[in-house]
């Protein structure tokens, strides 16, 4: 079974500019969710959605958003990209929103923000 | 206070003996509790996880919940050094999302 896939892996960027970022969830996980690691903050939730809809949202400025196609794949956003923004961007999946998952991360987008 | 804490470390262990490792939250309404393992440069690995109170064993782990003291704890026994990572304590805020510590950095000592 193919675990949650993230691309791309590796990305520079400079600021000002903006990134989108893919992930596809375990097959039959219907419930996505965002992750931002740091060094300084350490691993932050931004953002989950559940069946096209965002059922949670983190604590971060509106310049990361998101979104879920109906295939239960996620694409995160983030615009006029910070030096701040640099991090692990982490994708998780779960079966279902509710009750009690097991959440699974993917490999991971390195993002570097120049 | 914050929502998640653990002990920062690094915590050095023997080879062959327990590591202990250990997590309180501040959210008494969260139901799932997590561990995950990180090695550097690469994403969270979830190595246990516990809904409730008592212990969970999967071979050489074994996590520990205690609801009331709001305590959760991941005992590694016969540590290896390639269990030398940094593990996250994750517990649940609502259904999906999860708040996390800060991470302990476990070091295993040949």
């Amino acid at each position: 079974k193919a675990g949650v896939t993230q691309t791309p892996r590796y990305l520079i960027k400079t600021r000002g500019q903006q990134v989108t970022l893919s992930c596809s969830p375990i097959s039959g996980h219907r419930s996505v969710s965002w992750y931002q690691q740091t060094p300084g903050q350490g691993l932050q939730f931004l953002f989950e959605y559940f069946s096209e809809t965002q059922r949670n949202k983190g604590n971060f400025p509106g310049r990361f958003s998101g979104r879920q196609f109906s295939n239960s794949r996620s694409e995160m956003n983030v615009s006029t990209l910070e030096l701040g923004d640099s991090a692990l961007y982490l994708c998780a999946s779960s079966l279902q929103s509710g009750g009690l998952n097991t959440i699974y991360f993917g490999e991971g987008s390195w993002l570097t923000v120049v | 206070q914050k929502e998640v804490e653990q002990n920062s470390g690094p915590l050095s262990v023997p080879e062959g003996a327990i590591a202990s490792l250990n997590c309180t939250y501040s959210d008494r309404g969260s139901q799932s509790f997590f561990w995950y393992r990180q090695y550097s440069g690469k994403s969270p690995e979830l190595i246990m996880f516990i809904y409730s109170n008592g212990d969970k064993e999967d071979g050489r782990f074994t996590a520990q919940l205690n609801k009331a003291s709001q305590y959760v704890s991941l005992l590694i026994r016969d540590s290896q050094p390639s269990d030398s990572a940094t593990y996250l304590c994750a517990v649940t805020q609502g259904a999906q999302k999860l708040v996390f510590g800060q991470g302990t950095r476990l070091t295993i000592n040949p």
